[in-house]
């Protein structure tokens, strides 16, 4: 079935630095997505999120980009800081369904 | 304001034995779902609930696991017999409905031994 997929499974990046998570889907009707932070011995905890209308959007430290063209979205955070240290998992919804599908996840690491 | 609540957070039981996880989604959000997150993986739905209807279960294993949401509020999931392949952890969300962002509580990480 179609699905949602992660590229890296662990992330290894220097405090201040920025980091750039990449997900490819595969569903071309999903038309909404979402980036979740997940810390170890909690929910996912959401972080942003951009409909198919949209190429990029941008919050606090954080940007989605989304390239329906190859299917690929993007979370890049800014200033990586220790407390960024979690698993990352995109997440896609189509709207016939309204049923969150998740990818794999990957595991970010912050060095201080 | 309280997040979603689970409980227990950790249990551990032999095979064969029955095993019931409850949540306690946020006030005033009719729409909850039950998830599957084995380690490393995103979560996989099991059901959701609009009030105290199951709307959606296609991914539910019905011959083990059930799960109600009497009165619209809290939820139970419960599995019978238990295997070791169920060993995961169990998500609650919440959301006002099923377009409104969800929120997940922290999850019960069950062990089957």
């Amino acid at each position: 079935g179609e699905s949602v997929g992660l590229h890296l499974p662990t992330l290894s990046v220097q405090e201040g630095d920025n980091s750039i998570i990449n997900c490819a889907y595969s569903n071309s009707a999903s038309d909404y997505f979402i980036w979740y932070k997940q810390e170890s011995g909690k929910g996912p905890q959401f972080i942003i999120d951009i409909r198919s209308n949209m190429d990029k959007r941008q919050g606090q430290r954080v940007t989605v980009l989304l390239n329906k063209t190859v299917k690929h979205l993007s979370l890049q955070i800014a200033a990586t800081q220790p407390g960024d240290s979690a698993v990352y998992f995109c997440a896609e919804k189509y709207n016939a369904g309204n049923m969150l599908t998740f990818g794999g996840g990957t595991r970010l690491m912050v060095k201080p | 304001e309280a997040g979603v609540v689970q409980s227990p957070r950790y249990k551990i039981i032999e095979k064969k034995q029955p095993v019931a996880f409850w949540c306690n989604p946020i006030s005033g959000h009719n729409t909850l779902y039950w998830y599957l997150q084995n380690l490393g993986q995103g979560p996989e739905l099991l059901i959701r609930y609009e009030n105290e209807e199951a709307v959606d279960d296609s991914q539910l294993p019905k011959d083990r696991f059930s799960a109600e949401r009497l009165k619209g509020v809290d939820s139970t999931l419960k599995i019978q017999p238990a295997e070791l392949g169920d060993s995961a952890v169990y998500l609650c969300a919440s959301s006002l409905s099923p377009t409104n962002e969800q929120f997940f509580g922290p999850g019960t990480r069950l062990t089957v031994l």
